[in-house]
């Protein structure tokens, strides 16, 4: 089993709609939690933290469930440039850098 | 400021030739990560350097591959007598490390190709 799943996807969507993903992670001692967002034949960039108490940035919102060792990241309002892969990544140790990537759900929304 | 770079952007090489990638992190980063991504795939970890403790190297795949970081800064992964699954493109990252931002920087890759 890999340490960090996500729904490879791809979802389809058309402009303007809520889209939601998911990720689990299966080491319980994790600490901190990130998406990243990686175009097309581009490298991945951190697209946002997430924290114990929830998160959101514009149209993103992020949640941590640590007693069901999932996170997720809502999407409204999308748009066409929304169109990526959103990696889930965790931060496996408390004191270093211990980044683990989950594969990827890839996004396409539509005109 | 300067942010990570990789080089080459791309290598072809033949099957069974050794290869050596080349990663120079952001300046002060103590954190160096070495991932590999297969076309239409995900990250596959490879090899995490932090400061002067030993790399975690478990996800080198095979005894083929192996990473050294120099100095605490740059770094170079081989892939000795290359096959042609090798061919993906591979990813450096840098992180600040302890008591710092966890966010990862990541270089533009170099693209292998094994014939």
């Amino acid at each position: 089993r890999k340490e960090v799943e996500q729904d490879p996807g791809p979802f389809n969507v058309p402009e303007g709609a809520t889209v939601a993903f998911n990720c689990t992670y299966s080491n319980s001692a994790s600490q901190s939690f990130f998406w990243y967002r990686q175009d097309c034949r581009k490298e991945p960039k951190l697209l946002m933290s997430v924290y114990s108490s929830g998160n959101e940035d514009g149209r993103f919102t992020a949640q941590l469930n640590r007693a069901s060792q999932y996170i997720s990241l809502l999407i409204r309002d999308s748009k066409l440039s929304d169109s990526a892969t959103y990696l889930c990544v965790v931060n496996r140790l408390r004191t270093n850098n211990d980044m683990r990537f989950g594969a990827g759900t890839r996004l396409t929304v539509k005109p | 400021g300067a942010g990570v770079s990789q080089s080459p952007s791309n290598k072809v090489t033949e099957k069974g030739k050794d290869v050596e990638l080349r990663c120079d992190p952001i300046s002060g980063h103590t954190a160096l990560y070495w991932y590999r991504q297969s076309l239409g795939q995900g990250l596959e970890f490879l090899i995490y350097f932090q400061g002067n403790s030993a790399p975690d190297k478990s996800g080198l795949p095979s005894d083929r591959f192996s990473a050294e970081r120099t100095g605490g800064s740059v770094s170079t992964l081989t892939i000795q007598r290359t096959q042609q699954e090798d061919s993906a493109v591979y990813l450096c990252a840098s992180s600040r490390g302890h008591g710092g931002s966890n966010e990862q920087f990541f270089g533009p890759g170099t693209r292998l190709t094994v014939l």
